[in-house]
């Protein structure tokens, strides 16, 4: 499987501020990555899918211009939280794509990274 | 009705028994299953894969597929505290990149 890494695993923040965190894909090159938000007891909500070289793909209802996704290069996706506010307090986590191919990963699977815990005050 | 209906729990059971974690589904244009464990506050760890029908199984852990019921579950054979966590399904078709996740399991393992 893949090994991927999220960056801050923790953040706090003022409200207002923006927050970029960073995920990457430290065995193997990403075409697709995929960023989620996960509240308390709740499951995975996907809010976009990040393609190298072209513009994200936003799921229904998850604002755009707040969540900038930036998918500069083909091991690294990054997320821009703008003008956080409290309620934009959450756990978000990357995943990537399995690479088709590799021992024991048909190319359907996620990997996650370790998830990146955010408060924003 | 959601797409993917998975009973959240909690789930104690006592160390060394049996467990037994399901998913129940509407779609039957899904082909791929999958099971993640999660810890609190970590990322989802990928267990098991499945594509179609059948059974697979990898150490004390044992996926099934049940596609005529719409239907799979997960077995943990010799259950450990270790194994205390929060399980989710998770499943996609063929021709969708996304995977549609169930609510979770929390498991709990008494020693």
């Amino acid at each position: 499987g893949a090994v991927v890494s999220q960056h801050p695993s923790r953040v706090i923040c003022k409200s207002g501020t923006s927050v970029k965190i960073e995920c990457r894909s430290l065995d193997f090159q990403a075409t697709t990555m995929f960023w989620y938000r996960q509240f308390p007891k709740q499951s995975l909500m996907l809010m976009a899918t990040s393609n190298e070289g072209s513009k994200a793909t936003y799921e229904q209802g998850v604002e755009k211009d707040k969540f900038l996704i930036n998918h500069a290069s083909l091991t690294l996706s990054t997320l821009t939280v703008t003008s956080a506010h409290p309620e934009d307090s959450s756990f978000y986590i990357c995943s990537v794509q399995g690479l088709a191919g590799e021992v024991g990963v048909s190319g359907n699977e996620q990997f996650f990274g370790p998830g990146t815990r955010l408060t924003v005050l | 009705q959601k797409e993917v209906e998975q009973d959240p729990g909690p789930l104690s059971v006592p160390e060394g028994a049996i467990v037994s974690l399901n998913c129940t589904y509407s779609n039957s244009a899904f082909q791929y299953f999958m099971w993640y464990r999660q810890y609190s506050r970590k990322g989802p760890e990928l267990l098991m894969y499945t594509y179609s029908s059948g059974n697979k199984e990898d150490g004390r852990f044992t996926a099934q597929v049940d596609k005529s019921s719409k239907y799979i579950s997960l077995f943990i054979r010799d259950s450990q505290p270790s194994d205390s966590a929060t399980y989710l399904c998770a499943m996609k078709m063929d021709s969708n990149y996304q995977l549609i996740w169930g609510a979770g399991t929390k498991l709990i393992i008494k020693p």
